[in-house]
């Protein structure tokens, strides 16, 4: 059962231009909303996260917008750029079970 | 301050044969796992631990055994290697901070099984 599912699968946005990142959950009980970011031949590594007492999050150009009614969060990648180019994931977890679920990744690929 | 260490980095098996991959963290972490990422594809948990002597199955266990006899170390059994078990190899430990779970991956070990 997939209770984080995540899209698009891929991406492509030119440099300067916002990317998008959306996923949706399932588990009500889920409180804690992390995003992962995977350089090839890297590990995934934690980028951002929240808790569903706030609406947004922002970290420099990275931005969760979180949507409890809808049980939603996306990430907004602003004036993106080539480094950028990575796997990103989204997961959920909830403070009872540390155990996290992940997304099934979005390839994100910057053009010049 | 290593993290997640996983060896080795790369191998190739033959079908049939049997391997262990090995992780160990330094981070006094209870929580320990086991994903394999297919080529464009998302992370499947194989298995997890909750702590020394505690196992169990995640998604796609078929194929595969763990231990965990230490808080330090997590290895991963192969037996019987089939084509199917091609794959990056990702250990991870995690760790419920002040907001949720944190998540350390290691780098991965690409297996091809020809």
């Amino acid at each position: 059962q997939q209770q984080v599912k995540q899209s698009p699968q891929s991406l492509i946005v030119q440099k300067g231009g916002i990317s998008i990142i959306n996923c949706a959950y399932e588990n009500t009980a889920f409180d804690y909303f992390p995003w992962y970011q995977q350089f090839p031949g890297k590990g995934p590594a934690l980028l951002i996260a929240i808790r569903p007492d706030v609406s947004e999050k922002k970290e420099g150009r990275f931005t969760i917008s979180f949507n409890k009614s809808a049980k939603q969060f996306s990430l907004h990648i602003m004036d993106s750029q080539p480094g950028d180019s990575a796997t990103y994931f989204c997961a959920a977890s909830d403070f009872g079970n540390e155990k996290l679920t992940f997304g099934t990744g979005t390839r994100l690929t910057i053009i010049p | 301050n290593a993290g997640v260490t996983q060896t080795p980095k790369f191998r190739i098996l033959k079908i049939g044969q049997s391997m262990t991959l090995q992780c160990t963290q330094d981070m006094n972490h209870n929580y320990m796992y086991w994903y394999r990422q297919d080529p464009g594809m998302g992370l499947k948990l194989i298995y997890y631990s909750v702590g020394a002597g505690i196992t169990d199955k995640g998604e796609v266990p078929n194929g595969y055994n763990v231990s965990r006899s230490t808080t330090e170390d997590f290895p991963l059994r192969l037996e019987l290697a089939a084509p199917s078990q091609t794959s990056v190899y990702f250990c991870a430990s995690s760790y419920v901070s002040g907001q949720g779970t944190e998540a350390f991956f290691g780098q991965g070990t690409r297996l091809t099984v020809v």
